[in-house]
């Protein structure tokens, strides 16, 4: 399978614990993005990175929450001390450098308690 | 930032009518406009999308229309099919940044 991936697919974990979930972008794409989608709303745009770099940040994304993409391929999505608002899907996508179209993984479903 | 609206929320129409969800945005340096199918439990998947040079695309029953002045685009479904049923998104993007509308839930009823 040459799309994107995300693993885990699923995490349940309890209030105040720190979670991470990576995510594999399609082999040539320079461009990663992170969102957030919760129950009968559209995805919640995070963060996104052309190759290593983090070029922009939403200012939703509490200091809680910190992404890295640290050789310019695979990213990671850490959450610390979560809290039960952070319970949602959260949605990688990469696209070409100069390309729109932006491919969707399949997401990880994290459920705090 | 940029703000989209999408309506309606829900659709229901008969097998083989017409389907029409709308969205309106707010930042005019958004300059793409992709819509996404999203199927329960599923990801989303691109089905169609729009420049901001383009009035009009169309894609065999698919089509999307523009309107830069006004700020709003629109999703035109012809001929629909039960499998068609799933949530619809639309966003506006600007390079690096999409913004989405909250869905439109499509039921096709056979």
């Amino acid at each position: 399978d040459t799309g994107v991936s995300q693993d885990p697919r699923h995490k349940i974990t309890k209030r105040g614990q720190n979670v991470t979930f990576r995510c594999d972008p399609i082999s040539e794409h320079n461009r990663l993005y992170w969102y957030r989608q919760t129950l009968g709303q559209g995805p919640e745009f995070l963060t996104y990175f052309q190759n290593e770099a983090q070029l922009e940040k939403s200012r939703l994304l509490s200091d809680r929450f910190s992404a890295e993409r640290p050789k310019g391929s695979f990213s990671t999505l850490e959450i610390q001390r979560t809290e039960q608002g952070d319970s949602a899907m959260y949605l990688c996508a990469s696209s070409l450098l100069g390309g729109d179209e932006q491919y969707f993984g399949p997401g990880t479903r994290l459920t705090v308690t | 930032g940029e703000n989209v609206e999408q309506h309606p929320s829900t659709l229901s129409v008969q097998e083989g009518d017409s389907a029409v969800i709308k969205c309106t945005y707010s930042d005019s340096a958004s300059n793409y406009f992709p819509w996404y199918k999203q199927e329960l439990g599923k990801r989303p998947q691109l089905i169609i999308d729009i420049r901001s040079n383009v009035g009009e695309k169309k894609d065999q029953r698919i089509a999307v229309t523009l309107n830069k002045t006004a700020k709003h685009f629109s999703l035109h479904i012809t001929e629909t099919q039960p499998e068609d049923s799933a949530v619809y998104f639309c966003a506006a993007s600007t390079p690096g940044k999409s913004t989405f509308g909250d869905g439109t839930t499509l039921t096709v009823k056979p």
